[in-house]
């Protein structure tokens, strides 16, 4: 079954660059999408197929990915950013979805 | 506005069953494919259900399919997940959630509920 890897944590000071990866096999050819989720709440989409940025979604997030590793990539870090995100992708072969187990940004 | 609004969250025994419904409303329910996503506390995101716009096409995972089935009203714009044969590894918030693009089954979700509750104890 696909697999997608995510570093449990990340931390970063206020106003710098948070970069979270998500490995997973051909996942630039895939298309990967990523969500995020505060404490309590529920996920809100923030960035899919690789890089495009949903209605609302600050600028300051972006997306990436080169080789087998797509990354989330949030400029001029905020509190607010403090949460888990997950990466997913549809498995084709399975005709499944797959998620990642999440990075904790943790801005300090 | 979109609002997704589950219900029949409670604590049931192993072994038995539970039917959770998601009300929906604000967009056009029978042109969107439809999800249930679970999250165990504490744990991370778990995909558990797919069902297309028109209900023909449905996708489970892997440790909840021959146990659950997912059903829509089109009509009464709700959307199910029946849970037969509960585990306590069943035990998560279930979340209902919108796909992003109409007619598509395959695309991201670009709303979700607020979630319900299902706790499998003895």
């Amino acid at each position: 079954s696909y697999v997608l890897t995510q570093p449990p944590s990340v931390s970063v000071a206020p106003g710098q660059t948070a970069r979270i990866p998500c490995g997973g096999n051909d996942i630039g050819r895939i298309g990967a999408h990523w969500y995020q989720q505060r404490p309590g709440q529920a996920p809100v989409l923030v960035i899919y197929y690789l890089k495009d940025r949903p209605s609302g979604i600050p600028e300051r997030f972006s997306g990436s990915n080169s080789d087998n590793t797509a990354t989330l990539t949030i400029s001029r870090v905020e509190a607010g950013d403090e949460a888990v995100y997950f990466c997913q992708v549809w498995d084709g072969d399975s005709d499944h979805w797959v998620f990642g187990g999440g990075t904790k940004l943790t801005v300090l | 506005q979109v609002q997704l609004v589950e219900s029949g969250g409670r604590a049931v025994q192993p072994g038995k069953s539970l039917r959770l419904s998601c009300a929906a409303s604000g967009f056009t329910f029978s042109n969107f494919a439809m999800e249930w996503v679970r999250q165990a506390p504490g744990q991370g995101l778990e995909w558990v259900a797919l069902i297309s716009y028109d209900g023909k096409k449905l996708y489970y995972g892997d440790s909840v399919k021959g146990r659950f089935t997912v059903s829509r009203d089109n009509f009464e714009n709700t959307l199910y997940l029946q849970m037969n044969s509960l585990r306590v590894e069943d035990t998560a918030v279930y979340y209902c959630a919108k796909v992003g693009q109409q007619w598509q089954p395959i695309y991201p979700v670009d709303k979700w509920g607020q979630g319900t509750l299902v706790t499998v104890s003895s």
